[in-house]
């Protein structure tokens, strides 16, 4: 089946590091992405990993996939206030209706 | 800004009515997404289409339905519209196929339009 799943809501404190954790169930996923949705405005990508890899950094963004455990999260070290949005895990599907998958959407929220 | 243009960025009709919501790609970009997002459902996926044909649906109604035209335009066309058809409908593109995007990665997103069905 086709399901991407994540928790609805995070709140760090300013200089923390964020881990916003998702978990998806189609095996056949071949790249899984992080996107990014500021207040009124469409969203971003922000990374993506492809299936086959187990770590993904870039710069304070390290990207963690547990293919076992059809797990995906993302790790924002040294969390600042601009980073309060809306983060989507989506997995893209390349099957015979090749689709993108996005979750419901993590919003982070930063506190002083 | 992402390139991709959407129209209008609101509407505010009564249910039983008809709209249509407009979404030109960014240049180059020959495949067009279609997403809900809603507050209780987040992001839904409703229809893809690519160069003019249709390639993946989703969770898309029977009351809605979308065309992708020669100049890669698309309209997402929604009628008998319920209380619940109110959420911000986003358009994305990409240059390649929905399989195929992944080699690229990228999905760029319009501003959305928002539908409040009162």
């Amino acid at each position: 089946g086709e399901d991407v799943e994540q928790s609805l809501f995070l709140s760090v404190r300013e200089g923390d590091s964020s881990v916003i954790n998702c978990t998806y169930t189609d095996s056949s996923s071949t790249y899984l992405y992080w996107y990014k949705q500021e207040p009124g405005a469409g969203l971003q990508l922000l990374t993506y990993i492809f299936s086959n890899m187990d770590m993904k950094q870039d710069q304070r963004l390290t990207v963690l996939l547990n293919k076992k455990d059809k797990h995906l999260s993302l790790r924002i070290a040294d969390t600042q206030t601009g980073d309060s949005a809306i983060y989507f895990c989506a997995e893209s599907l390349y099957s015979s209706a090749s689709k993108i998958i996005f979750g419901s959407g993590t919003r982070l929220s930063i506190r002083p | 800004d992402s390139g991709v243009t959407q129209t209008p960025k609101h509407l505010i009709t009564a249910t039983g009515q008809r709209v249509t919501l407009r979404c030109s790609p960014r240049s180059g970009d020959l495949s067009v997404y279609w997403y809900q997002q809603s507050l209780d459902q987040g992001l839904q996926f409703l229809i893809q289409y690519y160069n003019g044909e249709e390639r993946a649906k989703g969770n898309i109604l029977e009351r809605f339905s979308a065309q992708q035209f020669p100049d890669l335009h698309s309209e997402l066309n929604l009628s008998s519209l319920e209380l619940g058809d109110s959420a911000l409908y986003f358009c994305a593109s990409s240059k390649f196929d929905a399989g195929l995007a992944g080699l690229t990665g990228e999905l760029f997103f319009g501003e959305g339009s928002r539908l409040t069905v009162l």
